[in-house]
């Protein structure tokens, strides 16, 4: 079965520091893997998603994320948060059966501190 | 991307009674989906929604307590029925725009209904 992994309930940065937010999945066949963000109050934001191709894939707000397959793992990274980074943050992958069904991991609160 | 609006953004509701979330695109999309969001956990699908035919229930949801209705390929309702304190969540629609359409595999969430059943 198709599943993801986000290891960290939270993730505290000091503003202007580089951030990680862990990823890691276990899927049959190719994976495409997505990082939603979700501020307060708000619905989901698509920021990346792997298909194919580079495994260094750029998104959104200036975040980016590795697609390593030995390792199953694909961690978002941001060279330097900042305070409006503060989300919470999902890794995806879609399922093996359906052509749009997400599954979901259990998320990643990533709070900046100035 | 497309922009959906979701009715009501919240509500505070009583035990046994139901209540019906809207979602509506502004655009044709082929795809609709309800997602719950339960406090502090991740998101679950509940249902595709599609258009013309029954909705698409996932493992552990039936339509009787969450009736879906897709008239049309802007527009989709959820109720939620006979609520109890457990259906406290929030509920998000989804789109996509399918197969073949830039920004397939990319869904596009409402802001979320967040019901609070006393």
């Amino acid at each position: 079965a198709q599943s993801v992994a986000q290891p960290e309930d939270q993730v505290n940065v000091a503003e202007g520091n580089p951030l990680t937010v862990k990823c890691t999945y276990s899927v049959s066949g190719n994976p495409y893997l997505f990082w939603y963000v979700q501020y307060p109050n708000r619905g989901l934001q698509f920021l990346l998603k792997y298909i194919t191709g580079d495994n260094l894939v750029k998104g959104s707000y200036g975040f980016e994320a590795e697609f390593n397959k030995s390792q199953t793992s694909f961690h978002l990274k941001k060279p330097s948060a900042l305070v409006s980074d503060s989300a919470l943050y999902f890794c995806a992958v879609r399922d093996a059966d359906s052509s749009y069904k997400l599954i979901f991991g259990s998320g990643t609160r990533l709070l900046v501190r100035p | 991307s497309a922009v959906i609006s979701q009715k009501p953004s919240r509500d505070i509701c009583q035990r046994g009674t139901s209540l019906t979330i809207q979602c509506q695109v502004d655009s044709q999309v082929t795809m609709m989906f309800w997602y719950r969001q339960q406090p502090g956990q991740s998101l679950t699908l509940i249902a595709t929604a599609n258009q013309g035919s029954e909705a698409t229930y996932e493992s552990g949801f039936v339509i009787d307590k969450f009736p879906i209705s897709r008239p049309n390929l802007t527009f989709s309702t959820l109720t939620v029925s006979n609520m109890s304190p457990e259906d406290s969540s929030i509920y998000l629609c989804s789109v996509t725009p399918g197969q073949g359409v830039s920004g397939a595999n990319v869904l596009t969430f409402g802001a979320g209904s967040r019901l609070t059943v006393l």
